[in-house]
């Protein structure tokens, strides 16, 4: 079984330049996960899809970062203006709701 | 909503000694449990689950945990820790239906030859 894709590995940007993540779950798996993982912490939840419905939200700064999920599958983060403090490794997860969330190798990212 | 406190940020034990690393959660209704581990540049993989039934849970590597209601914990253990032992540790929470998944800060476990 295909695990869960993310791209790219890395980016390197300067503040206020913007970025987009993408990640693509696991087959058949109707929740997708968005967590920001800031270096030494545990990863905080930005958003959770069910299908293409959002089913939490409230962690995510959303007069920079947006996420969307068209057509229940794949999805992408993306970041409008970026700050220094974004600066983190993003994860993705899915997961067929109620079992463990299978995650993605993530996306690291620096805002210099 | 739910949340989970990982008491110790660092844990450091002796090649072949005891691993316990400690986790409570704050609930209103039952939780679903899960500890992970991450390895540098890695991303995160389950280690074991708790869902219900069995409050002792066996997991990969060796690592087992317990689901102590009265207590609201779900420590991680290992008997004989190995080299190889040697990253970060997560627990988190979800409910049932696998909102609110939520992560504590993390344990990083070192390990002494």
């Amino acid at each position: 079984e295909a695990g869960v894709a993310q791209s790219p590995r890395y980016k390197i940007i300067e503040k206020r330049q913007s970025v987009a993540f993408w990640c693509n779950p696991i087959s058949g798996h109707a929740t997708l996960y968005w967590y920001q993982q800031i270096l030494g912490q545990g990863p905080k939840l930005l958003i959770q899809f069910q299908n293409n419905g959002v089913v939490d939200d409230s962690q995510l700064p959303k007069d920079r970062f947006s996420a969307e999920r068209l057509k229940g599958v794949d999805s992408t983060l993306k970041i409008q203006p970026a700050k220094l403090e974004d600066s983190a490794v993003y994860l993705c997860a899915s997961s067929l709701g109620g079992v463990a969330g299978v995650f993605g190798q993530g996306t690291r990212l620096t805002v210099v | 909503a739910q949340s989970v406190t990982q008491l110790g940020s660092h844990v450091s034990v002796s090649e072949g000694a005891l691993v316990l690393l400690r986790c409570n959660y704050s609930s209103s209704v039952p939780p679903y449990l899960f500890w992970y581990v991450q390895y540098p540049n890695q991303g995160l993989q389950l280690l074991l689950k708790y869902t219900t039934g069995a409050t002792l849970v066996k997991g990969i590597n060796g690592f087992e945990a317990e689901f102590k209601k009265s207590e609201t914990s779900f420590h991680l253990t290992k008997p004989s820790a190995h080299m190889s032992d040697a990253a970060e540790y997560f627990c988190a929470v979800s409910d049932i239906t696998g909102n609110q998944f939520y992560f504590g800060t993390g344990t990083s476990l070192t390990v002494i030859p």
